[in-house]
């Protein structure tokens, strides 16, 4: 079936660490993996997406990376700020004639200290 | 640029009722996809609307159900409430013209007592 692993499931750094948060999916026909960020009280906010067809995206801080043959994929954010304190989500998405669901990991707990 | 809209914010009801939950999609977007959010788990895919009809749904029971009108807004239905329905209720929109980007709106925050 469907499914999406996330780990960890809590993370805890330092102001100015990286930070890694891996997935893994289970359905070869995904073919889009986005990230969310989701802060107490309010919905996931789209921060970064990678498509089948590419290795390696980076957008400032934030850079995600796909492996296909192993179906993983990370979001890697650098220089962690206390602002970047949330929620994360990963997800994929078995893209199939136009109708995209999205699978969703458990989400990530990620503490920045100062 | 107005982003995907909710309502209502919060709504508790109580066990056997019914709800309905409503949805504007992001200007320029033609369809809405509807999650449920336990509390400290990922969205869960209930369905998705396009063209007033749903054209994929999730492992949810019938007492879900949906509708899309012609404005591209969209409600969300459960009957028979349960107490396990207590979730968040987000609401996500995309375009088919474009890319598989998909924008979720606040949420509903359903309380089942």
């Amino acid at each position: 079936g469907e499914n999406v692993e996330q780990h960890p499931s809590t993370l805890s750094v330092q102001e100015g660490d990286s930070a890694v948060i891996k997935c893994t999916y289970s359905d070869s026909a995904s073919n889009y993996f986005p990230w969310y960020k989701q802060e107490l009280g309010k919905g996931p906010q789209l921060i970064i997406d990678i498509r089948s067809n590419v290795g390696e995206k980076k957008d400032q801080r934030i850079a995600v990376t796909l492996n296909k043959t192993a179906k993983h994929f990370s979001l890697h954010i650098t220089e962690t700020q206390p602002e970047d304190s949330a929620v994360y989500f990963c997800a994929a998405s078995p893209f199939s004639g136009g109708y995209n669901k999205l699978i969703f990991g458990a989400g990530t707990r990620l503490a920045v200290h100062p | 640029d107005a982003g995907v809209t909710q309502s209502p914010t919060h709504l508790i009801k109580t066990r056997g009722q019914q709800v309905t939950l409503r949805c504007s999609p992001k200007s320029g977007h033609d369809t809405v996809s509807w999650y449920q959010q336990a509390l400290g788990q990922g969205p869960q895919f209930i369905f998705q609307y396009y063209e007033e009809e749903e054209r994929q749904r999730g492992n949810f029971p019938d007492r879900f159900s949906g509708h899309q009108f012609p404005n591209y807004s969209s409600e969300l239905n459960v009957n028979a409430l349960l107490l396990g329905d207590s979730a968040l209720y987000l609401c996500a929109s995309i375009t088919r013209r474009g890319n598989h980007e998909q924008y979720f709106g606040p949420g509903t925050r359903l309380t089942v007592t």
